[in-house]
């Protein structure tokens, strides 16, 4: 089944610095890719997704990059902000007429914007 | 946007109560409906899939006895945590899908359970 491995566990970066996260995954069927935020207390929020035909995508101060060669997509944060502080987990899934894989998500990265 | 509502958000009850938890799809109709589990400071566990008028499929080692999932509509499933105890405390998350498959999936902002 499929694996997704996220990089770093726990990221501190000052705030307006760009802040990175990394996942990889194992399948190379998956062809869905969402990103979710996660501030305490709270459920997951789904703040950016990619499917495989595009290699990037962008929303504002967020930006998320897809290699499928590599089998690995990352989550780029600009001008970071204290608001950004939170848990984000990366997934992978498959998407296909007809029936769709569950998610299967990253362990998550503890972002800290430091004012 | 899409909302998912899930209720209530923190109970707290003792061993051997039954405990359930209701998520509901506000604007748009799941077909598909999906209850994880988080431990403090972990990712989330998915412990089962519901598809809209039939049985839910449970992830290997969740026992569908203890955790009974109903999903009697399209904007409704229901979490029981049966004879809950201390072990059962955790925080369990909701998520749904729209019907149509490339539709993104959203989550509920949890209940945190509390067995004494």
């Amino acid at each position: 089944g499929e694996n997704v491995e996220q990089h770093p566990s726990t990221l501190s970066v000052q705030e307006g610095d760009s802040a990175v996260i990394k996942c990889t995954y194992s399948d190379s069927a998956s062809n869905y890719f969402p990103w979710y935020k996660q501030e305490l207390g709270k459920g997951p929020q789904l703040i950016i997704d990619i499917r495989s035909n595009v290699g990037e995508k962008k929303d504002q101060r967020i930006a998320v990059t897809l290699n499928k060669t590599a089998k690995h997509f990352s989550l780029h944060i600009t001008e970071t902000q204290p608001e950004d502080s939170a848990v984000y987990f990366c997934a992978a899934s498959i998407r296909v007429e007809g029936g769709n894989t569950p998610l299967v998500f990253g362990k998550g990265t503890r972002l800290s914007v430091i004012a | 946007g899409a909302v998912v509502s899930q209720h209530p958000s923190r109970v707290i009850c003792k061993s051997g109560t039954s405990v359930k938890i209701e998520c509901r799809s506000l604007d748009f109709q799941a077909t598909t409906m999906f209850w994880y589990r988080q431990f403090p400071k972990q990712s989330l566990m998915l412990m089962a899939t519901s598809n809209e008028g039939s049985k839910a499929t449970y992830e290997q080692g969740v026992e569908k006895d203890k955790f009974l999932i109903n999903h009697a509509s399209l904007t409704l499933s229901t979490l029981t945590v049966t004879s809950a105890h201390p072990e059962d405390s955790s925080f369990y998350i909701c998520s749904a899908r729209a019907s149509y498959s490339n539709q993104p999936q959203h989550f509920g902002d949890g209940t945190r359970l509390s067995i004494l």
